[in-house]
């Protein structure tokens, strides 16, 4: 089975602009997650989705949206870049209502 | 709220000697799951292994072995007989029961292991 995939791996983007990240689940799994790792704050929740519906989101400003779509392929958005924004942002897939989550390796966005 | 503490955050060896990983948490939920996951310089998350909080057995898996102690609220992981190719940076992450999958990460231990 192919494994969670991310779109792109790197990405550098400027202040103010913004971003669109891509999540693709390991088939048959049809809850995504998305987490953000810096060095400052290390690993954090951004948000999850099961079946088109966000299920939990994190502690992020409402500029960090997302979406899942019907095949559970999810993307994540952050309009308005700030500098901090600049992170490891990963993406986790789950099969039914499994507590193991695994993860894609990850989109490393800069912004300049 | 959680909270995971991992309180090591380099660890050094030579190829072959042993090395636990510490992993401590915090949770007021009875109905809890707890995780490793090794992360390589690709930045990819590997799941090495989950635990359940009603479950104390430990678990060896090769070279692998976990120690989780309810006393404690330790989770514990140890590598035998270290490889090279062991070097990466290991979290320990907490999930409580619900329909809420967030994992809370500890801040991970980065293990060098050196030929």
């Amino acid at each position: 089975k192919a494994g969670v995939t991310q779109t792109p791996r790197y990405l550098i983007k400027t202040r103010g602009q913004q971003v669109t990240l891509s999540c693709s689940p390991i088939s048959g799994h049809r809850s995504v997650s998305w987490y953000q790792q810096t060095p400052g704050q290390g690993l954090q929740f951004l948000f999850e989705y099961f079946s088109e519906t966000q299920r939990n989101k994190g502690n992020f400003p409402g500029r960090f949206s997302g979406r899942q779509f019907s095949n559970s392929r999810s993307e994540m958005n952050v309009s308005t870049l700030e500098l901090g924004d600049s992170a490891l942002y990963l993406c986790a897939s789950r099969q039914g209502d499994s507590y193991e989550q695994y993860f894609g390796p990850g989109t490393r966005l800069t912004v300049t | 709220a959680q909270k995971v503490t991992q309180a090591q955050t380099e660890i050094s060896v030579v190829e072959k000697e042993d090395v636990t990983l510490d992993c401590v948490y915090e949770t007021r939920d009875t109905t809890y799951y707890l995780f490793w996951y090794k992360q390589p310089p690709s930045g990819e998350l590997v799941f090495l292994i989950r635990r359940n909080s009603f479950d104390e057995q430990n678990e060896i898996s090769g070279r692998y072995s976990w120690n989780f102690q309810k006393s404690t609220s330790s989770f514990n992981f140890t590598i035998t007989a270290s490889q090279v190719v062991d070097s990466a940076v290991y979290f320990c992450a907490l999930i409580v029961s619900g329909s809420a999958r967030q994992l809370t990460f500890g801040s991970g231990t980065q293990l060098t292991v050196l030929p």
